[in-house]
């Protein structure tokens, strides 16, 4: 059975940082592209990155810059480092798998002073 | 970027009876390798978004046959035969056959019973 697996979300001051994390279990995250999205209170979803099996990157031009995602195939995890966040990052981030066939349960963050 | 609009953005239904949500998308969705990348998710209160169509028409495992999709090129449709409580939520259709960015969402059509 695949489970992913995030983890890291929490409250956070506007300018601050954080590292989100998806653990894989079932599936191997570096033979797939695996992508996060997001989706602020009350709003529609939206594609954040992706990072495809040969490691190429791609970023929404709302976060290029600021956010990174890279994976650790030794511990078949997916990360999103998020750098000088704002208020309008505040979204529970959910990793996907297979062309959003598998997904992830979600993390809260919040940007807020 | 491509632009993928949906309608209705709500939808009351009654149980048992059919809907249909639209989806329309701002250029073709025709891959260069002859695929249409297509795709319906459902999202119920609470809950992570559930892929149930992929590639316009091809039910996933686990989805209801009730749930059926169609279309090509700009203009697709999702369809409930029959509405049942467990179907309410919010639906979303998604492109992913113009990159960056990699995937496109709708704006979501929320169903709910009358």
């Amino acid at each position: 059975e695949v489970q992913l697996v995030e983890s890291g979300g929490g409250l956070i001051q506007p300018g601050g940082s954080l590292r989100l994390s998806c653990a894989a279990s079932g599936f191997t995250v570096s033979s797939n592209y695996m992508s996060w999205v997001r989706q602020a209170p009350g709003k529609g979803l939206e594609w954040v990155s992706v990072i495809y099996s040969g490691g190429s990157t791609y970023y929404a031009d709302s976060v290029k810059g600021r956010f990174t995602i890279s994976r650790d195939n030794s511990k078949n995890t997916l990360y999103l480092q998020m750098n000088s966040l704002r208020a309008e990052d505040t979204a529970m981030y959910y990793c996907a798998a297979a062309m959003g066939y598998y997904w992830g349960q979600g993390t809260l963050v919040t940007v807020s002073s | 970027d491509v632009v993928m609009t949906q309608s209705p953005l709500s939808l009351p239904v009654t149980l048992g009876q059919p809907a249909s949500i639209s989806c329309r998308s701002s250029q073709s969705l025709v891959h260069s390798d002859g695929n249409t990348y297509l795709n319906w998710f459902q999202q119920r209160p609470g809950q992570s978004p559930r892929r149930l169509i992929y590639k316009v028409s091809n039910r996933d495992s686990g989805a209801p046959d009730r749930f059926s999709g169609s279309g090509s090129g700009t203009d697709f449709t999702l369809k409930i035969s029959r509405v049942e409580a467990e179907d309410v939520g919010v639906y979303y259709c998604m492109q992913a056959t113009h990159w960056p960015p990699t995937w496109t969402f709708g704006q979501g059509t929320k169903v709910e019973i009358k």
